[in-house]
């Protein structure tokens, strides 16, 4: 079965960096196109950053662009997500997700979910 | 940004009781309108796409109708594990997601 299993999350100082990772089974990693998106606590569903099976394309939410940066290993069935120069507002459970579609295209519709790992940046 | 407006934020009813979701867009996002359930402590599932198909393994007791900017999702008979938060998203633009409806037992 379909498994997404994130890590990776901590506490963090503001302007600090950290990576999360997910590890995927179950299904043919590379095929799919992948996502993080998160939630604060007590507050909704935020869309982070995609990135395409190849690797290559990639786009982020205006929030994170410029400090997160989405990659994967296929070799690894690894999703990660680094995040640099945190803010307090990046406080959240991190998910990843994996997009509806099977053939590498993005459609922004998200079938399976990791459970999830908190951020949680304080000083 | 498209935003998505959810209604009622709270909605209480029993089992057995038939519930009706909203979710308004700013925009038009035509059919591509997801929901999905989450419950305490556990990541979200997708129960609906494209506006009113049912994802793998989702009892036909949930169904999802509308277009353009007006959509509902609605549970026929309430069982007692229906009661969570829903969310609807729309994936015409960049993806956004509506701010939840709490359904939870009377």
């Amino acid at each position: 079965q379909v498994q997404l299993v994130e890590s990776g999350g901590g506490v963090v100082q503001p302007g600090r960096s950290l990576r999360l990772s997910c590890a995927a089974s179950g299904f043919t990693f590379s095929s799919y196109t992948m996502h993080w998106v998160r939630q604060a606590p007590g507050k909704g569903l935020e869309w982070v950053a995609v990135i395409f099976n190849d690797g290559i394309i990639k786009y982020y939410s205006d929030s994170v662009k410029g400090r997160f940066t989405i990659s994967r290993d296929n070799s690894k069935n690894t999703l990660y997500v680094q995040m640099n120069s945190l803010r307090t507002e990046d406080t959240a459970v991190y998910y990843c997700a994996r997009d509806f579609d099977s053939s590498g295209y993005r459609t922004d519709c998200f079938d399976y979910w990791g459970q999830g790992t908190q951020v949680t940046v304080s000083s | 940004e498209i935003v998505l407006t959810q209604s009622p934020a709270t909605l209480s009813l029993s089992p057995g009781e038939r519930a009706t979701l909203s979710c308004r867009a700013s925009q038009s996002v035509s059919s591509y309108l997801a929901w999905y359930q989450q419950k305490p402590g556990q990541a979200p599932r997708l129960l609906i796409y494209d506006a009113s198909n049912r994802a793998t393994g989702i009892p036909a007791r949930f169904s999802g109708s509308g277009s353009g900017t007006d959509f509902t999702l609605t549970i026929s008979s309430l069982e007692p594990e229906d009661f969570a938060v829903y969310y609807c998203q729309q994936r015409s633009t960049r993806p956004t997601f509506g701010q939840g409806t709490r359904l939870e037992i009377k």
